[in-house]
């Protein structure tokens, strides 16, 4: 159980188009997604918390017109990197917790692998 | 605010050998901890947590135990394998505050084990 999914694993796209990576909870409801930013061979950058029904909470110096968030139900959370260029390009995480109870754990996607050329 | 703070990698080991990586933590409630593993090219994947003092994770012969009193959580198998080689985390979970729910991750260590 607790297994979240991301579409697509990987994507290359070209500089000044928008990209959408879909996080969705396949067994399990999730109140809190949670997406992350993975530079190589550094940790996990939290970039935003979004809760199904209202809108994200961004991390300070993460640009929100930017990188759109929209949590439209339980088992879906999207990703838009706006107008991306070759500076966007990285590893994006997202997690959630599901609305059964909480007990500090996270369930991970695999990850999004995103080229900007 | 919390913090997790992990020994640095990169950390080489030979097969059956011993292993430690260590890991304290600041935090202002009473959090949960976590360690999660990130084989190459793919997400993490939660290796063990612990939730609450005193409680020992264990999971595919890692361990660590949850020591309040030297706020520390650190990892360990009496004898890596190859495919033990992957990037660790170690994190936490703080259900007080601003930050609820969210969880605070150490710089990752970077385990290779060698035949």
């Amino acid at each position: 159980g607790a297994v979240v999914s991301q579409h697509p694993s990987w994507v290359i796209c070209k500089s000044g188009t928008s990209v959408k990576i879909e996080c969705r909870s396949l067994d399990f409801q999730a109140t809190t997604m949670f997406w992350y930013r993975q530079f190589p061979k550094q940790s996990l950058m939290l970039m935003a918390t979004s809760n199904e029904g209202s809108k994200a909470t961004y991390e300070q110096g993460v640009e929100k017109d930017k990188f759109l968030i929209n949590h439209a139900s339980l088992t879906l959370s999207t990703l838009t990197v706006t107008s991306a260029h070759p500076e966007d390009s990285s590893f994006y995480i997202c997690s959630a917790i599901g609305a059964q109870g909480w007990d500090g754990e996270q369930y991970f996607g695999p990850g999004t692998r995103l080229t900007v050329t | 605010g919390n913090s997790v703070t992990q020994m640095e990698g990169p950390v080489t080991l030979s097969e059956e050998a011993f292993l430690t990586i260590n890991c304290t933590y600041t935090a202002t409630g009473y959090p949960s901890l976590f360690w999660y593993v990130q084989y190459p090219g793919e997400g993490l994947q939660l290796l063990l947590k612990a939730t609450k003092a005193d409680d020992k994770g264990s999971n595919k012969g890692f361990e660590a135990t949850y020591r309040k009193e030297t706020t520390s959580f650190h990892l360990e198998k009496g004898s890596v394998q190859v495919s033990d080689s992957a990037v660790y985390f170690c994190a936490l979970s703080d259900p007080v505050g601003a930050g609820s729910y969210q969880l605070t991750f150490g710089k990752g260590t970077k385990l290779s084990v060698i035949p």
